[in-house]
């Protein structure tokens, strides 16, 4: 399997733009997680999906971010505006349970966002 | 509710030597607890787990980690370092304590290898 992909690896906009990353979950796996990882704040939770149902979403920052799944294989994650404070490293992650802390968590390589 | 903690942000060791990678966690129900391991531009990979099966547990690249419920702790250990042990080590847990189990992760632990 080619693991969870995450595209793109970097994106650099100018404050006020709209990013969307995407992602594509390992195959067969019942969740998928959206974090943020910042060296002020650590690995935040932003929100995650069972069966591409949004489940908790109470680490969206702000209204500014959005996150859907339309289906099993691929899952987006949208700031709208953009602003310099959302510059983070930004990870999918998949796992095969639907309890997604009882198992392993798959961990795509990020997207590294920078908002001038 | 549920919380990790790491003691020390960095840890320093000559090849060769102890590892040791402290975690504490907070859980007011048996939790599932996990090391996760960061490389470089690369996201996390799991390192091992505990399920609430054997208390030692082994994982990948020669680290093991004992699970011990009287000192709530989840130490990492390896006894003796590689240049290529040189990352980011952070440590999970999960409980059923909110209704469901969502992971919280620690701050994470730079392990830096001299040679």
């Amino acid at each position: 399997d080619a693991g969870v992909i995450q595209s793109p690896r970097h994106e650099v906009t100018e404050m006020g733009q709209e990013v969307t990353l995407r992602c594509k979950p390992i195959s067969g796996h019942n969740s998928l997680f959206w974090y943020r990882q910042t060296m002020m704040r650590g690995l935040e939770l932003l929100i995650y999906f069972n069966n591409n149902v949004p489940i908790d979403d109470s680490g969206m920052p702000e209204d500014r971010f959005s996150a859907k799944m339309p289906n099993a294989s691929f899952s987006t994650l949208k700031i709208q505006p953009s602003e310099p404070r959302d510059s983070a490293v930004y990870f999918c992650a998949s796992s095969p349970v639907m309890s997604p802390g009882t198992d392993t968590q798959y961990f795509g390589p990020g997207t590294r966002l920078t908002v001038l | 509710a549920q919380s990790v903690t790491q003691l020390g942000s960095h840890v320093s060791v000559s090849e060769g030597a102890l590892v040791l990678l402290r975690c504490n966690y907070s859980s007011s129900v048996p939790p599932y607890l996990f090391w996760y391991v960061q490389y470089p531009n690369q996201g996390l990979q799991l390192l091992l787990k505990y399920t609430s099966a054997a208390t030692l547990v082994k994982g990948i690249n020669g680290f093991e980690a004992e699970f011990k419920k009287s000192e709530t702790s989840f130490h990492l250990t390896k006894p003796s370092a590689h240049m290529s042990d040189a990352a980011e080590y952070f440590c999970a847990v999960s409980d059923l304590g909110g209704g469901s189990y969502i992971p919280t992760f620690g701050r994470g632990t730079s392990l830096i290898v001299h040679p």
